[in-house]
């Protein structure tokens, strides 16, 4: 199964724009690439997801490499609320591969 | 929307005690899902149901079994439970194909 690798932690200032790496050099041509979230004490929420093309949503944009074995979640300005545990996962089929993530840790 | 609840929010088990975990949605959704998670650690597939009436073993199977009751729910029944079974559970739910997954707030189970 293709994994992902992402930092530890990463700490920003609040109302700063963060930029969150995530490697995937085994990804095969057919794997999304999916982008979660966990705040403490909830469940997961997913972010957004991308193929080949960089994406945007109201939550954040997804920039993924050309040979697509590494991708960048974007938070355009941070706050206190995006203070959580940011997954990279590729999805083989139905199923989601998760690592340990990354913990954002957001400076007011 | 409630979206997807589960039931109890917290659970003490005795070695070798059973129980069932529920879970509901209410997006009409096709797809369900079972997940584990230790501490410190990422997500970990126990079962999914695809779509209502099939289920598929996860990453991590061994000494669960899941009931698709209907479309929207989804229960897991630990049979005898084990100390290793100590953890939080989350159910989820997605229109087919996996993406963009509905989490529920969870299930704190220690088993002691």
């Amino acid at each position: 199964d293709a994994k992902t690798t992402q930092p530890n932690s990463m700490e920003s200032n609040e109302e700063e724009p963060v930029h969150l790496p995530c490697n995937h050099s085994t990804i095969s041509g057919t794997d999304y690439i999916h982008w979660y979230r966990q705040l403490p004490s909830q469940g997961p929420e997913y972010v957004i997801h991308g193929l080949t093309s960089n994406v945007n949503n109201r939550m954040a944009s997804l920039a993924i490499a050309e040979d697509r074995k590494s991708s960048t979640l974007i938070l355009h300005r941070a706050t206190l609320r995006d203070a959580a545990v940011y997954y990279c996962i590729l999805r083989d089929n139905y199923q989601l591969i998760w690592g340990a993530g990354t913990k954002l840790i957001i400076k007011p | 929307n409630a979206g997807v609840t589960q039931t109890p929010k917290f659970q003490v088990l005795k070695t070798g005690q059973s129980m069932t975990l529920q879970c509901a949605q209410d997006m009409n959704h096709n797809s369900m899902y079972w997940y584990r998670q230790d501490p410190g650690m990422g997500l970990r597939l126990i079962y999914y149901s695809a779509s209502e009436g099939t289920t598929d073993k996860g990453e991590v199977p061994n000494g669960y079994n899941v009931s698709r009751l209907n479309k929207r729910e989804f229960s897991l029944r630990l049979e005898s439970a084990a100390p290793s079974q100590t953890s939080v559970y989350f159910c989820a739910s997605s229109e087919a194909g996996g993406l963009s997954q509905y989490f529920g707030p969870g299930t704190r189970l220690t088993v002691t």
